[in-house]
């Protein structure tokens, strides 16, 4: 079963226009990471936040942790047409036994338009 | 510097036919290796993960098996595949770390005819 829950499933914006994606998970975590897939291909690693971070911002990304509410969001601020892609959360951890590995959500679809 | 390969980038079988996805990486040592499947337009699934070589778990009960016969080789195969193993298969790897990011294969879009 799903770990990470990202929502919303799709999201629309114009060029220049700030997205942002939200996860949530179900139990502890040591991290929570956000992956980008471009159609069709595999998944590149964007962004780690570890479980004793509140914010982290990486060029125009910004991802923010809130353990009590077992939540996270990423905010692309004026964003491109070529960030247009599927974005995935990811949690590790304590998740099923499984020490280490990653389990990840459903994905937002972001599409943006010139 | 590290880099995975993953072939092949197509396939479509017949149900019933076996199946052999290979995986290599190159560059480290001891990596986890992982094997996730992608439904269209839905999350991954972990199908496989290995710490070591021969060691594989399993996540989800399924017709598919894993081998590592070497430790930068992971190996997906089905004996016969279904109609429902059809998806994009990934694999992918990271240092044995809690902290570790994840370094994904291009993929392999099955088709089961």
């Amino acid at each position: 079963s799903q770990q990470g829950e990202e929502d919303p499933q799709a999201l629309s914006i114009q060029e220049g226009e700030n997205a942002t994606m939200n996860c949530s998970y179900k139990t502890s975590i040591n991290n929570l990471q956000w992956y980008r897939q471009n159609s069709g291909r595999g998944l590149v690693h964007l962004i780690l936040i570890r479980s004793n971070e509140r914010e982290k911002h990486s060029g125009r990304l910004r991802v923010t942790l809130d353990t009590s509410k077992k939540s996270s969001s990423l905010l692309i601020t004026a964003s491109r047409a070529a960030d247009t892609a599927s974005y995935f959360c990811a949690t590790d951890g304590n998740y099923g036994g499984s020490q280490g590995n990653l389990i990840f959500g459903k994905g937002t679809k972001l599409s943006v338009k010139p | 510097s590290q880099t995975i390969h993953q072939w092949p980038a197509t396939l479509v079988q017949p149900v019933g036919s076996p199946l052999s996805l290979e995986c290599t990486v190159e560059g480290t040592s001891n990596p986890n290796l992982y094997w996730y499947r992608q439904a269209a337009g839905r999350g991954l699934q972990l199908l496989f993960y290995s710490v070591g070589i021969g060691q594989i778990s399993s996540e989800v009960p399924q017709n598919l098996s894993a081998s590592r016969p070497q430790d930068r080789q992971f190996i997906l195969s089905s004996k016969k595949l279904l109609l429902s193993d059809s998806g994009f298969y990934l694999c992918a790897w990271s240092v044995p770390s809690p902290q570790a990011r994840a370094f994904f294969g291009q993929g392999t879009r099955l088709t089961v005819v």
